[in-house]
């Protein structure tokens, strides 16, 4: 079975830009949650989907956003780049997000310039 | 909301001795406490987890203990060996687990002296 798979794993943006970040869950898996992970502030939630509607979501302003389409498939949208938005942005897939086990990809790796 | 504060940050111990790392949570309805590795530069993945109707779990080299009246609980790794070396982050939730309300602590870097 095919793990989270998460594009692009590295890119470079300038202050002001937008970006949109994807995330293809394991096959079956409904829920796919976002975290933003920066060195000593750990993994810090973001938003979670399941079945196209949000259904949680972190303390982050308005220019963070997302979406989740009808085959689980989701994306994450951040307008009006800051620097301090540079980070390893990681989604996770789960089969209903109560199971338990979260199943990680391996990130995108944002830089603002 | 949830709060998970971690202990040590950064833990250097010597190969083949023991490593614990604590954690605290805020809200008592919390009920699930997993724990996951992040080795460099790869994604963090689950290795052990407990619910709030035990006390202790154990796999291995691994453990978990949980205190609900104190609200912390810990990873006990014994024997350490090199492959130990990495991030470790605790989390609670109060529904059960997933992405349903799941909040991290910061990480604690695992350091295996050989």
């Amino acid at each position: 079975k095919a793990g989270v798979t998460q594009t692009p794993r590295y890119l470079i943006k300038t202050r002001g830009q937008q970006v949109t970040l994807s995330c293809s869950p394991i096959s079956g898996h409904r829920s796919v949650s976002w975290y933003q992970q920066t060195p000593g502030q750990g993994l810090q939630f973001l938003f979670e989907y399941f079945s196209e509607t949000q259904r949680n979501k972190g303390n982050f302003p308005g220019r963070f956003s997302g979406r989740q389409f009808s085959n689980s498939r989701s994306e994450m949208n951040v307008s009006t780049l800051e620097l301090g938005d540079s980070a390893l942005y990681l989604c996770a897939s789960s089969f209903q997000g109560d199971t338990g086990e979260l199943f990680f990809g391996e990130g995108s790796r944002l830089t603002v310039l | 909301g949830e709060n998970v504060e971690q202990h040590p940050s950064t833990l250097s111990v010597q190969e083949g001795d023991s490593a614990v790392i604590k954690c605290t949570y805020s809200d008592s309805a919390s009920n699930y406490f997993p724990w996951y590795k992040q080795e460099l530069g790869k994604r963090p993945q689950l290795i052990i987890d407990i619910r709030s109707n035990v006390g202790e779990k154990k796999d291995q080299r691994i453990a978990v203990t949980l205190n609900k009246t104190a609200k912390h609980f810990s990873l006990h790794i014994t024997e350490t060996q090199p492959e130990d070396s990495a991030v470790y982050f605790c989390a609670a939730s109060d529904s059960g687990g997933g992405a349903d309300g799941l909040t991290f602590g910061k990480g604690t870097h695992l350091i295996i002296q050989p």
